[in-house]
């Protein structure tokens, strides 16, 4: 696609169930990040995935956090047994390469009620 | 660690004023230095970036000029429109594998 595509836009869930937010990354990228932003913040890094890996996952706050991209292009986090201080926008970001800009999708609004 | 630090906002000029963001950093080594520009509405877009010292990057009127002995990529404009009205974040890549990025200044421009 033209760019990175993140769905769904929003979502509302009730603190304690599970949620998986999807990231489409521009084609050919073989970098993919996941960030996560709170109102009035800069975006804080999660995870980095170059190729199906998760080269880097120092930024995780928890085990409750977690990602996959099997086959190198789509990426999903997931986030188990969710609670309100999960509530954020969490972008995600591809790059041709490691060294490369970033470019990011419009982010999913994630609200833990 | 790696960290950006930049201008608290928010930030409101009138049309065809100066602007000015300040940003500094620290980093190990060489990093790159972005800005990203966040529109209402919209997600981060890259609006210019340099990758070594000394380099200007511009874009759209916009320039920043990474400066190692001050370690600051302060953003400036000579006249900014309306439609520059967005939140500006300054951002650092260095030999890890993640942007720093910093907490953001909302500029609102006022016709």
């Amino acid at each position: 696609g033209a760019g990175v595509s993140q769905t769904p836009s929003n979502k509302v869930t009730e603190k304690g169930k599970y949620v998986e937010l999807r990231c489409d990354p521009i084609s050919g990228h073989t970098a993919l990040y996941w960030y996560r932003q709170s109102l009035g913040q800069g975006p804080e890094f999660l995870i980095y995935f170059q190729g199906t890996g998760a080269a880097d996952d120092s930024g995780l706050p928890n085990d409750r956090f977690f990602a996959v991209r099997p086959e190198g292009s789509v990426s999903t986090l997931k986030i188990q047994r969710t609670e309100r201080g999960d509530s954020a926008v969490y972008l995600c970001a591809s790059s041709l390469q490691r060294d490369t800009e970033a470019f990011f999708g419009q982010g999913t609004r994630l609200t833990v009620v | 660690g790696d960290s950006v630090t930049q201008m608290e906002g928010p930030v409101t000029l009138s049309e065809e004023a100066f602007l000015t963001i300040n940003c500094t950093y620290t980093a190990t080594g060489y990093p790159s230095l972005f800005w990203y520009v966040q529109y209402p509405g919209e997600g981060l877009q890259l609006l210019l970036k340099a990758t070594k010292a000394d380099d200007k990057g511009s874009n759209k009127g916009f320039e920043a000029t990474y400066r190692k002995e001050t370690t600051s990529f302060h953003l400036e404009k000579g006249s900014v429109q309306v439609s520059d009205s967005a939140v500006y974040f300054c951002a650092l890549k260095s030999t890890g594998n993640q942007f720093y990025f910093g907490t953001g200044t909302s500029l609102t421009v006022i016709p």
